[in-house]
């Protein structure tokens, strides 16, 4: 079975600001993909950034960045100089080839002006 | 290309009535998954169909909850006898027939089950 862990259920930031949001997983497959999804209070789920876990480079979307520790099993995001349009639930997930996605509980992000 | 379209958005339904979801994928899209979020929690795995075909039902209660894809039209994702534990939002996603694009899923907008 596979799980993904949000140790953060709040998090904020200042506008402008850098913050981190943490994930850790727990898979016995060697090949998954690994997202980060942010909802809005509109509830629509957007995608913000995924990984391949064959790649050792980290991804990057623009102000948005993944530090991927395969070994620790352990996937963060990162967003940099902080918008007030970040403010958004933002759930961690993970997926085979083909087959359902296990999102983490999510964390709440503030972004203060 | 419109993105996944779910109807309705919000539907209201008494203890006992019966709930129909829909779900149309993004064109070119041949697999259609429905998760289940409860308030302040994540998002939780139902189904995963194909054209006329279920792949993995693992995550669907074995009472009441059924799902379809069927060759043409829509997914439906069929609750019968609603109860308030019901209500939820519930979202379809959708993702490419192969490739290295397979692994990801374009979700739709949502339904807002509410039980009355």
């Amino acid at each position: 079975a596979q799980t993904v862990t949000q140790s953060q259920p709040e998090m904020s930031v200042q506008e402008a600001e850098t913050v981190t949001l943490s994930c850790t997983y727990d898979t016995s497959e060697s090949d998954y993909y690994l997202f980060w999804y942010k909802q809005p209070p509109s509830r629509q789920m957007i995608l913000v950034i995924r990984q391949e876990a064959y790649k050792q480079q980290n991804a990057t979307e623009n102000r948005f960045s993944v530090n991927f520790q395969k070994a620790a099993k352990s996937f963060s995001l990162k967003i940099s100089d902080s918008q007030l349009g970040d403010a958004a639930m933002y759930f961690c997930a993970m997926g085979n080839a083909g087959n359902m996605l296990t999102f983490g509980g999510g964390t709440r992000l503030m972004v203060k002006p | 290309n419109a993105g996944v379209m779910q109807n309705p958005r919000h539907l209201v339904r008494r203890r006992g009535q019966e709930a129909r979801l829909r779900c149309s994928p993004m064109k070119g899209h041949s697999h259609v998954y429905w998760y289940r979020q409860l308030p302040e929690e994540g998002l939780k795995f139902m189904v995963y169909l194909q054209k006329e075909n279920i792949i993995d039902e693992s995550g669907m209660p074995k009472e009441r909850f059924s799902a379809e894809f069927p060759k043409e039209g829509p997914s439906i994702l069929r609750i019968q006898q609603v109860v308030r534990g019901d209500s939820a939002a519930y979202f379809c996603a959708s993702s490419p027939n192969s490739g290295d694009s397979s692994y990801e899923q374009y979700f739709g907008p949502g339904t807002r089950l509410t039980v009355t």
